[in-house]
């Protein structure tokens, strides 16, 4: 089993819609919780963290953090075109240097 | 800053031969990633530096893969001889010391095809 899962998608929405991307992972320890986006053909970049539980708000972003049930989630609300990228969420240990990756989510917002 | 520059960004060479990949990480980061990514297995950590000096290399795949950080501001990923199977998007990434929450910085990404 891998250490953290993450439905690959691919997810495709209208501009404007609500969406919901979800990672679950196995490891207790882990404590920071990020959120990559990498657009095609480029290197992955820093969406947001949330360290341990609950919920982090940036403009139309929200990340949330169920730590009992080892599941995260990022929210885009408002989507648009310009979101079409793959979502990768990333976790690591508090001492950690090393951080665990989903495969990722291919998300198409259509306009 | 220009952030973490690899060379070079596209990369076609024939089943056997060597290939280099280069990296220069952001000043002052003082580990530096080498993941690779396929479409099967996504973002796969292949080995990592701390201060120069290898820490994990249980992701390098065989002996045919070996890496290199020779001072703060450069390193390689070689592999020799090359495969089919090695085609892959290989990134760079680096980050500061300190909490998490810094996360990596990747650079573009070396897109490797061996025929």
């Amino acid at each position: 089993q891998k250490e953290v899962e993450q439905d690959p998608g691919p997810l495709s929405v209208p501009e404007g819609a609500i969406v919901s991307l979800n990672c679950t992972y196995s490891n207790s320890a882990f404590q920071y919780f990020m959120w990559y986006r990498q657009y095609s053909r480029k290197g992955p970049e820093l969406l947001m963290y949330t360290y341990s539980s609950g919920n982090k708000e940036d403009g139309r972003f929200t990340a949330q953090v169920d730590k009992s049930s080892k599941y995260i989630s990022l929210f885009i609300r408002d989507s648009q075109p310009s979101d079409s990228a793959t979502y990768l969420c990333a976790m690591s240990e508090v001492t950690g240097n090393q951080f665990y990756f989903g495969t990722g989510t291919s998300l198409t917002v259509i306009p | 800053d220009a952030g973490v520059i690899q060379s070079p960004r596209h990369e076609v060479t024939e089943m056997g031969q060597e290939v280099t990949l280069r990296c220069k990480p952001i000043s002052g980061h003082n580990s530096l990633f080498w993941y690779r990514q396929t479409m099967m297995r996504g973002l796969e950590l292949l080995i990592y530096f701390n201060n120069n000096v290898p820490i994990d290399d249980s992701g390098m795949p065989e002996d045919r893969f070996s890496a290199k950080m020779p001072n703060a501001s450069f390193s390689t990923l070689k592999i020799q001889p090359s495969e089919p199977r090695d085609s892959a998007v290989y990134f760079c990434a680096s980050r500061p010391s300190g909490l998490p929450s810094y996360g990596y910085t990747f650079g573009s990404g070396t897109r490797l095809t061996v025929v």
